[in-house]
């Protein structure tokens, strides 16, 4: 099992420009996030999606979408990027269930995101 | 308002001291996670808990679900538990996770 797995790792990117940061998971989780970290600050939720077709925003939505076609997939894209959206991205998944059976979280590697 | 607090920001301890860490948390929650992150790395996640207490070797947290409180002990600690250690709870609906700030951790030899 890879488990979360986002691209690309690192990435700088001009004022302006835009990208996609991929995420796939494999372990048919319902629940996927997207959360950056700023230094010093706690992660920060951004998008998340209980199921595929099915997103909804976070704490800190403004400049970004995200898209659910499939379980597996949950990419997120920046347009029109900032330097306020210089940051730590994760992605992240996660089960749940009606009966509020909870499920680990499981975070990928992380992308590290300069806007100049 | 924080939904989650962490105590304390910033913790340096001698190699094979008990360490604690303290979470409170101000939401009804389904489960509590504790998770580790390396310096310039990725996040792990370390235990979830919703009653009681786990142990994983020299890590052991537990919950008091009355309190909304969570410990975090590292017994004989070791340069290599030199990390962050995040508390996260998971909102009673299931939907969302709210994070601590973080203990930042350094174990000296």
């Amino acid at each position: 099992n890879a488990g979360v797995t986002q691209t690309p790792k690192f990435r700088i990117l001009k004022i302006g420009q835009s990208m996609t940061l991929q995420c796939t998971q494999d372990m048919n989780h319902n629940y996927m996030y997207w959360y950056r970290q700023d230094p010093g600050m706690g992660l920060k939720l951004i998008y998340y999606s209980v199921g595929a077709g099915i997103t909804d925003k976070g704490e800190v939505p403004n400049g970004y979408n995200v898209s659910r076609s499939t379980t597996e997939d949950f990419p997120l894209r920046l347009e029109l990027a900032a330097p306020s959206q210089t940051s730590v991205y994760f992605c992240a998944s996660s089960y749940g269930d009606s009966r509020a059976v909870p499920g680990e979280l499981f975070f990928g590697e992380g992308s590290r995101l300069t806007v100049l | 308002k924080n939904e989650v607090e962490q105590s304390p920001q910033n913790l340096t301890a001698q190699e094979g001291e008990f360490i604690t860490i303290n979470c409170s948390y101000s939401v009804g929650i389904s489960a509590l996670h504790w998770l580790q992150q390396h310096p310039g790395g990725g996040i792990v996640s370390l235990f979830m808990l919703s009653s009681g207490k786990k142990k994983h070797g020299r890590l052991i947290a537990t919950i008091n679900i009355q309190e909304k409180h969570s410990s975090l002990h590292i017994t004989a600690s070791h340069p290599r538990d030199s990390a962050v250690y995040i508390c996260a709870v998971r909102s009673w609906t299931g939907n969302q996770f709210y994070f601590g700030t973080g203990t930042s951790l350094t174990v000296i030899p």
